[in-house]
């Protein structure tokens, strides 16, 4: 596979589940980052890692935590969700987390909070 | 502070027409970097170009072409003789060299509708 991969690709949840996104980069890359999406508004930066060390937490609830166990993989466990928690969660990578560096996104997981 | 400001929301064209999609950003940084994403119906952003602040030359790829003016702050986008496959979601996004997380801010887009 090459990219960034996201699974699964469609998430319907209830507020008391706990569920995981996955995120898998084949790039080489050395940082990740979370986005979320929502109906009409900006994408918004949730978590960054660089070397598997979390260097941003955007003000992101403690419902959603993420885990960087390699600079490959990454994922978001979330557990007690709001319905105002739907929306398109997007992965991406990048070759350094500086701002020079164009980030690369998955597909997405469109999540769906009942 | 940072921000991104896309006012057009949504854009409804018939191919071949020039089409030209706005950006205007604001920082307080010296040295930052702008960014184009294309996102298709198929989710996952694409990105198009990016742009340093001391590099005011406008660039063009086949019909893709950017208009980056430092004067007034905006970072446009023209496609020309737009096709039905340009039809997507365009985003543009902002980094500042000051972020060491490469924190970008993007605008709100605009959605391009290309009809045959």
């Amino acid at each position: 596979e090459t990219g960034v991969t996201q699974t699964p690709r469609h998430l319907v949840m209830g507020m008391t589940n706990k569920k995981s996104l996955k995120c898998e980069q084949h790039l080489g890359h050395n940082a990740m980052y979370w986005y979320k999406q929502s109906a009409k508004k900006p994408l918004e930066l949730m978590f960054v890692y660089s070397l598997e060390e979390r260097v941003e937490n955007n003000s992101v609830p403690s419902r959603f935590s993420p885990e960087c166990p390699n600079s490959s993989h990454l994922f978001l466990h979330l557990h007690t969700l709001q319905p105002e928690d739907s929306a398109l969660y997007l992965c991406a990578s990048s070759h350094g987390q500086g701002g020079y560096n164009e980030q690369f996104f998955g597909p997405g997981t469109r999540l769906t909070v009942l | 502070a940072q921000k991104v400001t896309q006012a057009q929301t949504e854009i409804s064209v018939v191919e071949k027409e020039d089409v030209t999609l706005d950006c205007v950003y604001e920082t307080r940084d010296t040295t930052y970097y702008l960014f184009w994403y294309k996102q298709p119906p198929s989710g996952e952003l694409v990105f198009l170009i990016r742009r340093n602040s001391f590099d005011e030359q406008n660039e063009i790829s086949g019909r893709y072409s950017w208009n980056f003016q430092k004067s007034t702050s905006s970072f446009n986008f023209t496609i020309t003789a737009s096709q039905v496959v340009d039809s997507a979601v365009y985003f543009c996004a902002l980094s500042e060299a000051a972020s060491n997380t490469g924190k970008l801010i993007f605008g709100q887009g605009t959605t391009l509708q290309v009809k045959p």
